[in-house]
This record gives C-alpha cells, structure tokens and sequence, in this order.
C-alpha cells in the first residue's frame, strides 16, 4: 500500500509566478485535501476534491484552485504569486466521505515548500 | 463558523505527564483527531474520538467530551522524541466532511 506522495518538495518562485503543486493520494483514497501550513501555525484548509469535483473549500481566493484526476490524483494551482504565499503546501487523503472510523483518518503526504521572493 | 483553540506551547519535563488541551465550536461534529508534527515533517495520525470518553494508546490518551466541545491529549511517561506540535483537528458534519485544524500546540520537553 503506497503512502501519499507529493511533488515537488521544495521549490522557490518569484512574486506574480505561477505555480503547480502534485499529489498522488494513498491506494483507496478517493478524497483528497489540501492545507497551507505557515511557519508556527497549523494547517489551513484550502479545498477538497471528491469525484473530481471541489466540495468543500476554505478562506482562500479564487488564485488558488485544483484539479483532480480520474486516478484521484491531484494537482493545486496558485496564480498571482504573493510572499505571504510562502508556506508548506500539505496533500492529505482519506477513504470516501460517509462513514467515519478511526480507520478512515487523514493521511498525509510529507509536504511541497513553497519560497516566493 | 468554526473555532478550534489549543494552547501555544507548553513545555514538560522528560518522564512526566503532560495534558494538552482543546476546545471547539463547529458547525455540526463528526469526529475529533489528535496529530503529532515534528518539525520540518507532516502530521501524523495519533487518535481519533467521536464518542465522549477516554480511548488509552499506550503512552498517549485522548479524552472528548461532546456536550463540552472540549478533548484532551494526555502524553504518560514523557520522552524526549516527544517534543513536537500537537494538532487538534475536528470533522464537521456536513456534506463534504472537511477536516479543520487548530493552530497547534508546541510541546518543549526538558531533560
């Protein structure tokens, strides 16, 4: 069974770049999520892609948007790029929505780190 | 709206008992998770409570008390790989089951 595999893991861009963030979800796992993780906080919620569609999203702007796959792999895109952008980006998966077990927690992926200069 | 409070950071000495806690307000509750960060890594699973009541996993307990919005991560016999940030995170009950995070407790533990 493969974990959470995110790509790239780290990468610099320069403000108004564009950048695309991967993340192949653990075997099984048909939803994912996508959290920003400032240095010293917890993660923020960003979106979560279900059956290819978004179904849920947080406080963000409509620069940061997603995709995901038939594979349920996933991508997020953040256009416009701005300092405070600078963050760890976090993937996370989990089994599909509906009933709830401590078997069916979150798992992550191990992070991209994003540096805009 | 939804609210998740945890302290900032707490520090602890190695072989001691230390008690983090965490309150929520949420709209709706399905679930409550415990995660372990270490710095520079994600988060990793450590409980999860949807229940009122204490669930023991060897050193570390989590306890929820629903009626209270409130759970506790209980960390026994303190060890020195035990320091990291400590995230409370509640699943709402709604359509799309999104996980929300609190902002995370750093935990100090001194020889």
């Amino acid at each position: 069974e493969t974990g959470v595999t995110q790509s790239p893991t780290h990468l610099i861009k320069t403000r108004g770049q564009q950048v695309t963030l991967r993340c192949s979800s653990q075997s099984g796992h048909n939803t994912v999520s996508w959290y920003q993780q400032a240095l010293g906080q917890g993660p923020q919620f960003i979106f979560q892609y279900y059956r290819e569609e978004e179904n849920g999203r947080g406080n963000f702007p409509p620069r940061f948007s997603g995709l995901q796959f038939p594979n349920y792999s996933s991508e997020l895109n953040v256009n416009a790029l701005e300092l405070d952008d600078s963050a760890l980006y976090l993937c996370a998966s989990f089994p599909t929505s509906g009933r709830v077990s401590g078997a069916n927690v979150l798992t992550f992926g191990a992070g991209s780190r994003l540096t805009v200069l | 709206g939804q609210n998740i409070d945890q302290p900032t950071e707490m520090t602890a000495t190695e072989g001691a008992i230390v008690q983090i806690n965490c309150t929520y307000q949420t709209s709706g509750f399905n679930g409550l998770f415990w995660y372990q960060q270490h710095a520079g890594e994600a988060p990793t699973f450590l409980s999860y409570n949807v229940l009122d009541g204490l669930e023991e996993k060897g050193r570390f307990s989590s306890f929820l008390s629903r009626s209270k919005g409130y759970s506790y991560l209980l960390l026994k016999e303190l060890q020195m790989k035990d320091s990291a940030s400590y995230l409370c995170a509640v699943r709402a009950r709604n359509r799309d089951d999104k996980i929300i995070f609190g902002k995370g407790t750093r935990l100090h533990i001194l020889p």
